[in-house]
């Protein structure tokens, strides 16, 4: 079985300045991991996937987050944030092999300007 | 625009009522799922199904009743709800029943149990 733990709730960062969400996860086969945002009344939208290959990830809205084999963990970043990126964070992770799909409890990023 | 439309918005019901939330998607995806979404608890996956059929069931209470006539609709039949209930109900669809494929989420019906 897979897990996912946000260590943070709430991030409040001010406007330019970089961020970094934490997401780490447990589980005892390969896993394919995910962020998704959702801005407030909306849905959830994929920022970003890690399937395999290159450990970076880029994805939209100038967000990137780097797979940890050996610390169990992919955090999402980014250099320079604005107001428009206030939202709630989701990471979730995925076996290559079962059909089970576990989402983080989330952490709210606050842009201050 | 999403690609997946869910209705309503907003929904206030009371313990004894009988409401329907309603999903489409017009994305041509074959798997169509339901999450619930409580404050400050991971998503909770309810039902998905693939081309019409039901594939998974968390073992959700039997007052939640879904059902998915096309593969383009799914909708959830509510009745005799608990003030637990309230939450945000979320559809989302993925190409196939793959959940590494990345799902398109509509924007939810937040649904108040009075």
């Amino acid at each position: 079985a897979q897990s996912v733990t946000q260590l943070d709730s709430q991030v409040p960062v001010f406007e330019e300045a970089p961020v970094e969400l934490r997401c780490n996860y447990s589980s005892s086969v390969s896993v394919y991991l995910f962020w998704y945002v959702q801005y407030p009344n909306q849905g959830l939208q994929l920022l970003l996937k890690y399937l395999s290959g290159s450990t970076l990830v880029k994805g939209i809205n100038g967000f990137e987050a780097e797979f940890n084999k050996s610390q169990t963990s992919f955090h999402l970043r980014k250099p320079s944030v604005h107001i428009r990126d206030t939202a709630e964070y989701f990471c979730a992770v995925s076996s290559n092999t079962g059909n089970q799909f576990y989402f983080g409890t989330g952490t709210s990023l606050t842009v201050i300007p | 625009e999403t690609g997946v439309t869910q209705t309503p918005r907003h929904l206030v019901m009371g313990m004894t009522n009988k409401k329907s939330l309603k999903c489409e998607q017009h994305l041509g995806h074959n798997a169509m799922y339901w999450y619930k979404q409580s404050a400050k608890k991971p998503l909770e996956l309810m039902f998905v199904y693939s081309l019409e059929e039901r594939v998974e069931n968390n073992s959700v209470p039997s007052r939640f009743s879904p059902e998915c006539p096309n593969s383009s609709h799914l909708f959830l039949h509510l009745h005799t709800l608990q003030p637990e209930d309230s939450a945000l109900y979320l559809c989302a669809s993925s190409q196939v029943a793959g959940f590494n494929y990345g799902y398109t989420f509509g924007s939810g019906t937040r649904l108040t149990v009075v």
